[in-house]
């Protein structure tokens, strides 16, 4: 079946403009992660969707990202008035359920100039 | 602070070696652990996961749990140059049932 998708792949982008990224999971998967990784480096964990509950928004770095998740489904994570060091790929992965097996999309790399 | 700690190498073994990862973490209560492969500008994939103490295989990958020490392994048997990549751990948190997810090790197989 289909796999993670994300969109757009390649953003570039203007300082102070904001950005829309988009995540299209798994069919049937409650749970859906957004993460950022920067050139060389791990991991961050930025906000997880999981069924009908409330969002941990735990790692959101600022107040300018926020994420929502439509219908159960397809996410958009919006970072508005963006800075260079928001500069990063930026994954989303979905499971089953919270602690089911993490699927990855392709990523977003996003260049803001 | 709940922590997931791995070598960040680059951990360098010859083809056909025996290589192995290693990660640790902090927080007793953690139940699922999961190993990751992600080669250079690619996404993560899922390369084993694993619940219960003791070992785990499948194919030349060995999975090992030990919630006493806690501590994660990954062993990779007759490495490939294919098996090059970056590997990541993740633990749950147990309470909150979050991953945390270490820094991963670089691997490089030498033809």
């Amino acid at each position: 079946g289909a796999g993670v998708s994300q969109s757009p792949s390649n953003k570039v982008t203007e300082k102070g403009k904001d950005v829309e990224l988009r995540c299209d999971p798994i069919s049937g998967h409650t749970a859906l992660y957004w993460y950022r990784q920067s050139l060389g480096q791990g991991l961050e964990f930025l906000i997880y969707f999981q069924g009908n509950s409330a969002p941990d928004k735990s790692g959101l770095p600022s107040d300018r990202f926020s994420a929502e998740r439509t219908g159960g489904s397809v996410s958009t994570l919006t970072i508005q008035r963006t800075q260079q060091e928001d500069s990063a790929v930026y994954l989303c992965a979905s499971s089953l359920s919270v602690l089911d097996t993490q699927y990855f999309g392709p990523g977003t790399r996003l260049t803001v100039l | 602070q709940k922590e997931v700690e791995q070598n960040s190498g680059p951990l360098s073994v010859p083809e056909g070696a025996i290589a192995s990862l290693n990660c640790t973490y902090s927080d007793r209560g953690s139940q699922s652990f999961f190993w990751y492969r992600q080669y250079s500008g690619k996404s993560p994939e899922l390369i084993m996961s694993i619940y219960s103490n003791g070992d785990k295989e499948d194919g030349r990958f060995t999975a090992q749990l030990n919630k006493a020490s806690q501590y994660v392994s990954l062993l990779i048997r007759d490495s490939q140059p294919s098996d090059s990549a970056t590997y990541l751990c993740a633990v749950d948190t147990g309470n909150n049932r979050k991953l945390i997810w270490g820094l991963g090790t670089s691997l490089a197989v030498n033809p």
